[in-house]
């Protein structure tokens, strides 16, 4: 148990819905890191938040947006959802934003988009 | 860019036996590197982390090692059980202000009982 935990741990969409998904950092951890994980891929980091600012983009769409709470607490929004979209989408926590500390993960919310 | 790339793609192999994943990297100017364990549908659990400045860490029958200077990393696992059974999976952590992952397509290997 890394002490990451995500919601919903499954999710089907339709294309063109929008679609938010859910992270809790370890107890401690200000910095949090979201990668989407296609079938058979390595994941793919998407975006990282720092103290409630984002801090370093991969190669996304603007229609991949996050958010990270007081509580250090994040979330994940994607608009408009393509076929394509339909991933893994894994958060990790991490302590010390720049500093290169180990990111510990949750399990993940499967994204089905039909 | 830095791009990883795991050797093989899968692996089958009987129990007990001793087996070496590859990992390997273009840009050797990393921060960290790690090896992931991935179960089917699940989440990343960390194996083994190694540090830019050291050679190899070791974790009860799991050993990895890291030359940066040829860009190679490998994993060892020594007497193979079925549990083994899984995805594996290394990234490595580059420097600048985003400590973010960059992960290779991974090794599926299979402990055949």
């Amino acid at each position: 148990e890394t002490g990451v935990t995500q919601s919903p741990t499954h999710l089907i969409k339709t294309r063109g819905q929008q679609v938010t998904l859910r992270c809790s950092s370890q107890s401690g951890h200000n910095t949090v890191s979201w990668y989407q994980q296609a079938l058979g891929q390595g994941p793919q980091f998407i975006f990282q938040y720092y103290r409630e600012e984002e801090n370093g983009r991969g190669n996304f769409p603007p229609r991949f947006s996050g958010l990270q709470f007081p509580n250090y607490s994040s979330e994940l929004n994607v608009n408009a959802l393509e076929l394509d979209d339909s991933a893994l989408y894994l958060c990790a926590s991490s302590l010390g934003g720049p500093a290169k500390n180990i990111q510990y993960f949750g399990a993940g919310t499967r994204l089905s988009v039909l | 860019k830095q791009e990883v790339t795991q050797i093989p793609a899968a692996l089958s192999v009987p129990e007990g036996e001793n087996l070496v994943l590859n990992c390997s990297f273009t840009d050797s100017a990393i921060y960290n590197l790690q090896w992931f364990r991935q179960d089917p549908g699940k989440g990343l659990t960390s194996l083994l982390l190694i540090q830019s400045s050291q050679r190899e860490q070791t974790s009860g029958r799991l050993n990895a090692s890291l030359d940066k200077s040829s860009g190679r990393s490998t994993l060892y696992i020594a007497a193979s059980q079925p549990g083994d059974s899984a995805t594996y999976l290394c990234a490595v952590m580059k420097g600048g202000a985003t400590n973010k992952l960059i992960f290779g397509t991974g090794t599926l290997l299979a402990v055949q009982p």
